[in-house]
């Protein structure tokens, strides 16, 4: 039950570098959502892809892009990272929008920005 | 002031003990409340849902929700080595479309044999 797969799981950028963080699940679900998780703040989403085909910007999307490239896959670039972008990021997938049906989270890719 | 307080701990207690974590929020159009544990080096997994007010059961877990005071609360029953783990609140409300969940900071709870 491979659930929600996150790649790379650690990653280490010079501040300008870029770099894109994939998320693949094999769920079937229908929305897709990256958050970030930093001490005190709790996690924060970024973007969202309500479907496939779809995307839209969540409470900290500035510095960020994503492409739905399937109903399977998210990914998330840094177009030029700056350190304020270190963090835990997060993927998650859900079957819709019902309040009820739970988001399943990958384990996260680590990324420090130096 | 944040939507969602949540003390970051960490608690510690005793094998066996009853815990009691908690959240506080401002937003009363919240109505779905939720409770996720992250283990170290993990996602968050859902354990436990509730809708609008009053308790729900599940094993040695209880969620609590009181929108009065607009105060959640997970009790934990006898407790494990197994429990240590950070709890996340999160909360939404029940507006038509697109709803993002609003998530607490966390506790860190450890429960030592």
């Amino acid at each position: 039950n491979a659930g929600v797969t996150q790649t790379p799981k650690f990653q280490v950028l010079k501040t300008g570098q870029s770099m894109t963080l994939q998320c693949a699940q094999d769920m079937n679900h229908n929305s897709m959502y990256w958050y970030r998780q930093d001490p005190g703040m709790g996690l924060r989403l970024i973007y969202y892809s309500a479907s496939e085909g779809t995307t839209d910007k969540g409470e900290v999307p500035n510095g960020y892009n994503v492409s739905r490239l399937n109903k399977r896959e998210f990914s998330l670039r840094l177009e030029s990272a700056a350190p304020s972008q270190t963090s835990v990021y997060f993927c998650a997938s859900r079957s819709g929008f019902a309040a009820t049906q739970p988001q399943h989270f990958g384990d996260g890719t680590r990324l420090s920005i130096l | 002031q944040k939507e969602v307080e949540q003390d970051p701990g960490p608690l510690s207690v005793p094998e066996g003990a009853i815990v009691s974590l908690n959240c506080t929020y401002s937003n009363s159009a919240f109505q779905y409340f939720m409770w996720y544990r992250q283990y170290s080096r993990k996602g968050p997994e859902l354990l436990m849902y509730t809708y609008s007010s009053g308790n729900k059961e599940d094993g040695r877990f209880t969620a609590q929700v009181d929108k009065s005071s607009k105060y959640i609360s997970l009790f934990i029953r006898d407790s494990q080595p197994s429990d240590s783990a950070t709890y996340l609140c999160a909360m939404k409300g029940v507006n038509t479309g697109f709803q993002k969940l609003v998530f607490g900071t966390g506790t860190r709870l450890l429960v030592s044999p």
